[in-house]
């Protein structure tokens, strides 16, 4: 199995600004996602991080208000920009190996 | 476009008794996971099924998958405290995309 770091683990924001997720596996791995948590809910995928292209997002995610990088096969950041009390939720990122692992999650909370 | 649902979304029950969670699917998925997340930490891998019939067990929970019904059961036998989480499903909606059901915040009582 992987296993997955993410920096930081939680962080309080002001409004307006942005903030990057570092999500690291400790291996190498076909896929990786990025997922929003918001506070008691499931999980919403929110895109496929593309090693050396960009990432593929789902419906009600744009690359301008979360702008991901996968720059090779064991890391990936996701950015949270112009930040809204909305935004608060919890952020995972998941590697895909024979199954999918998730990190411990970044929880963020907006002002 | 797969759909996920969980039921029942909140769960009490005492510990020692039998309960089972479903989980339901709205479009083929020929595979199903289970998670579970403790309060404050990230998912938790407990099964994963791969083939209709599939039945899998671990300690006190059992799982098993029916993709002719699109139905997926999580069963908890004899309850402990220590089982208290949230349990989530997922299906798998291909290109390796994971698609999660509402969750079951189960609680466990003395």
């Amino acid at each position: 199995s992987a296993v997955i770091s993410q920096k930081p683990s939680r962080d309080i924001c002001q409004r307006g600004t942005s903030l990057t997720i570092q999500c690291q596996v400790d291996s190498q791995v076909t896929m990786m996602f990025w997922y929003r948590q918001q506070p008691g809910q499931s999980l919403t995928l929110i895109a496929t991080a593309n090693q050396g292209s960009e990432a593929t997002y789902e419906s009600g995610f744009v690359i301008d208000k979360f702008p991901i990088s996968r720059p090779n096969l064991t890391f990936s950041t996701l950015t949270v920009s112009n930040m809204s009390p909305e935004d608060s939720s919890i952020y995972l990122c998941s590697a895909y190996g024979n199954e999918q692992f998730f990190g411990p999650g970044t929880r963020l909370t907006v002002l | 476009e797969l759909k996920v649902e969980q039921n029942p979304l909140f769960l009490s029950m005492q510990e020692g008794k039998n309960y089972t969670i479903y989980c339901n699917y709205s479009t083929t998925s020929d595979r199903l996971y289970w998670y579970r997340q403790d309060p404050g930490k990230s998912l938790e891998s407990l099964f994963v099924l791969l083939s209709n019939g599939a039945v899998k067990q671990e300690g006190r929970l059992m799982a098993s998958l029916d993709t002719k019904a699109r139905l997926s059961t999580l069963h908890i036998t004899a309850a402990v405290h220590d089982l208290s989480a949230t349990y989530f499903c997922a299906g798998y909606s291909g290109t390796y995309k994971y698609i999660f059901g509402t969750g079951t915040r189960l609680k466990v009582l003395a």
